[in-house]
């Protein structure tokens, strides 16, 4: 049984680029999490998405958007890439209604802006 | 706003030693609680949770948490630790209703490191 799938797992944008990244939730879950982990730091929530709808947001800029598409898989977007977006980016993925019982990440996609 | 403080940011401990990593909350509504361990270059597993009931709460390779209320704090332990527990402990918080269903909330981590 697949988990979550993330893509690509390393990617070098220029500062000013747009980066998509993708996240296939593990076989059974409807709700897929973003969260940036920069270097040293703990994860921090980018914003949850269930049925194509984004469902909650966390402190972060309009440059950071997302999808989800009918097959439950997910894509985060961010625009006009800063130094400071470097980070390891990582998608969760639950049952609506059981969040709480837990997430699957997966492995994440690193993401170095120079 | 809700926030987790893991009170030591590096804890070096010998091999087959006893470990515990300490986390600390603040809440005024109910919460769930996670521990999530990360190793290099990999995402984060879960390694047990806290919804309701016993406060002692039992997860995989041997690890426990005991939630405290009054308190505020859900620390982690392990009787006896091996050379491959070595790797990042995140503490993690959702509250339980809300706007904030749903979502984790993070510490800053816990590098264990177990020496031979």
């Amino acid at each position: 049984d697949a988990g979550v799938t993330q893509s690509p797992t390393h990617l070098i944008k220029t500062r000013g680029q747009q980066v998509t990244l993708r996240c296939s939730p593990k076989s059974g879950h409807d709700t897929v999490s973003w969260y940036q982990q920069a270097l040293g730091q703990g994860p921090q929530f980018i914003f949850q998405y269930y049925e194509e709808e984004e469902r909650q947001r966390g402190n972060f800029p309009d440059r950071f958007s997302g999808h989800q598409f009918p097959n439950y898989s997910s894509e985060l977007n961010v625009n006009a890439l800063l130094l400071g977006d470097s980070a390891l980016y990582l998608c969760a993925s639950s049952v609506q209604g059981l969040t709480n019982y837990g997430y699957t990440f997966g492995s994440g996609t690193r993401l170095t802006v120079v | 706003a809700q926030s987790v403080t893991q009170l030591d940011s590096q804890v070096p401990v010998f091999e087959e030693a006893p470990v515990e990593l300490r986390c600390n909350y603040s809440s005024s509504v109910s919460v769930y609680l996670f521990w999530y361990v990360q190793y290099p270059n990999q995402g984060l597993q879960l390694l047990l949770k806290y919804l309701s009931g016993s406060t002692l709460v039992k997860g995989i390779n041997g690890f426990e948490a005991e939630f405290n209320k009054s308190q505020t704090s859900f620390h982690l332990r392990k009787p006896s630790v091996h050379i491959s527990d070595t790797a990042e402990y995140f503490c993690a918080v959702s509250y339980a209703g809300g706007t904030s269903y749903g979502k984790l909330t993070f510490g800053q981590g816990t590098i264990l490191t177990v020496h031979p």
